[in-house]
């Protein structure tokens, strides 16, 4: 139980375009969302919760233009890199927090890891 | 503010030897603790947590923590690790609060060698 899958696992896309990322729980309903973002060798970095139906709460030198998060249900949030340039190039990660279990439960997606070119 | 360290980047060790990785944890009144493992490209596995109860947690792949309150620490070991156990460890703790999120360590690469 309790599995978190994000899609795609690798994108590749050119400077200036946008990407989305999808973030599903696929046997738990997910009231919060979390996204991270991992540099090469580094820990991960919290960029914002979203919980179903609300806005996103971004943490401080996070863009919210330039990454939108969608959470409109139970069981999706999606990560949209807006204009992505090079330096955006990272590892994002999801993780989601559901109805059951306590409050501290986190369970973490396999990761997407994108290049822009 | 609440913070988790890991006081090591790296820590080779060689195959069958033991090891331990070692996390600190700013104090508070209530805390759960966690250590995650994360092989390349891939996103984290919980290994084990600590939410209360006995100090001594025992979790996946033979690894075991220890929850010491009075130093606030959270150490991390395996007696006979294997090439397999080579892979990113993070410590992570939860301060509470419906809004409250893991706040992790910067990581400890492990690496056993033959």
């Amino acid at each position: 139980g309790a599995v978190v899958s994000q899609h795609p696992s690798w994108v590749i896309c050119k400077s200036g375009t946008s990407v989305k990322i999808e973030c599903r729980s696929l046997d738990f309903q997910a009231t919060t969302m979390f996204w991270y973002r991992q540099f090469p060798k580094q820990s991960l970095m919290l960029m914002a919760t979203s919980n179903e139906g609300s806005k996103a709460t971004y943490e401080q030198g996070v863009e919210k233009d330039k990454f939108l998060i969608n959470h409109a249900s139970l069981t999706l949030s999606t990560l949209t890199v807006t204009s992505a340039h090079p330096e955006d190039s990272s590892f994002y990660i999801c993780s989601a927090r559901g109805l059951a279990g306590g409050s501290h439960e986190q369970y973490f997606g396999p990761g997407t890891r994108l290049t822009v070119t | 503010a609440q913070s988790v360290t890991q006081l090591d980047s790296q820590v080779p060790v060689f195959e069958e030897a033991p090891v331990e990785l070692r996390c600190n944890y700013s104090s508070s009144v209530s805390v759960y603790l966690f250590w995650y493992v994360q092989y390349p490209n891939q996103g984290l596995q919980l290994l084990l947590k600590y939410l209360s109860g006995s100090t001594l947690v025992k979790g996946i792949n033979g690894f075991e923590a220890e929850f010491n309150k009075s130093q606030t620490s959270f150490h991390l070991r395996k007696p006979s690790v294997h090439i397999s156990d080579t892979a990113e460890y993070f410590c992570a703790a939860y301060y509470g609060g419906s809004q409250g999120n893991l706040i992790f360590g910067k990581g400890t690469k492990l690496s056993v060698k033959p």
